[in-house]
């Protein structure tokens, strides 16, 4: 059965600090996709990233940048230097080969103070 | 810009009202479309798979005659709560993709809140 776990429910940060965001998921699939979405307070949700199972390179877009490791299960997000507009729910996601839902984590609340 | 869009963003009835919830992909035809549903502080769970042409796919636990899917184009689904109650009030949202190895784009949601 597939799983995503985010332990981190809540998370404040200083502006201009890192924050890492951590996401560890489950699956029995050797094909897989993680994803990460941000849910700021009007609601919508934004597409982040998609990873595929089979490409452990890490990824750096601007300020965010994201971490892989299959030998961990785990899939963490990091925000560098922090912005008031970096407030907002994350979710990390998993979709596994064949199908094409998403099983979402909890969530991690960031709150980024001015 | 938006891909996926939702109507209506809010909506507040009366217990008893059946509410329509319409989902459209922009600018591209999706086959399949997604229904969430959100709890407030809580994760979004998968409702159902909306399939064009066809039946929807319910996730077990959710009741296919009180949240009826119709899937009659490849740009357009709806969800409607039929008879909504109070602990119907949710945040419920749609995804959408080109196909199924491209990632989903939702709508901006639909807040319910049944009095």
């Amino acid at each position: 059965a597939q799983k995503v776990t985010q332990a981190q429910t809540e998370i404040s940060v200083v502006e201009k600090e890192d924050v890492t965001l951590d996401c560890v998921y489950e699956t029995r699939d050797t094909t897989y996709y993680l994803f990460w979405y941000k849910q700021p307070p009007s609601g919508e949700l934004v597409f982040l990233i998609r990873r595929n199972s089979f490409d452990e390179q890490n990824e750096i877009s601007g300020r965010y940048s994201w971490n892989f490791q299959k030998s961990t299960s785990s899939f963490n997000f990091t925000i560098t230097a922090s912005q008031v507009v970096d407030s907002a729910v994350y979710f990390c996601a998993l979709s596994e080969e064949g199908a094409n839902n998403l099983f979402f984590g909890t969530g991690t609340r960031l709150t980024v103070i001015p | 810009g938006a891909v996926v869009s939702q109507h209506p963003s809010w909506v507040i009835c009366k217990s008893g009202t059946s509410v329509k919830i319409e989902c459209r992909s922009l600018d591209f035809q999706a086959t399949t479309m997604f229904w969430y549903r959100q709890f407030p502080k809580q994760s979004l769970m998968l409702m159902a798979t909306s399939n064009e042409g066809s039946k929807a796919t319910y996730e077990q636990g959710v009741e296919k005659d009180k949240f009826l899917i119709n899937h009659a184009s490849l740009t357009l689904s709806t969800l409607t709560v039929t008879s909504a109650h109070p602990e119907d009030s949710s945040f419920y949202i749609c995804s959408a993709n080109r196909d199924r190895y491209q990632p989903q784009h939702f709508g901006d949601g639909t807040r319910l809140s049944i009095l």
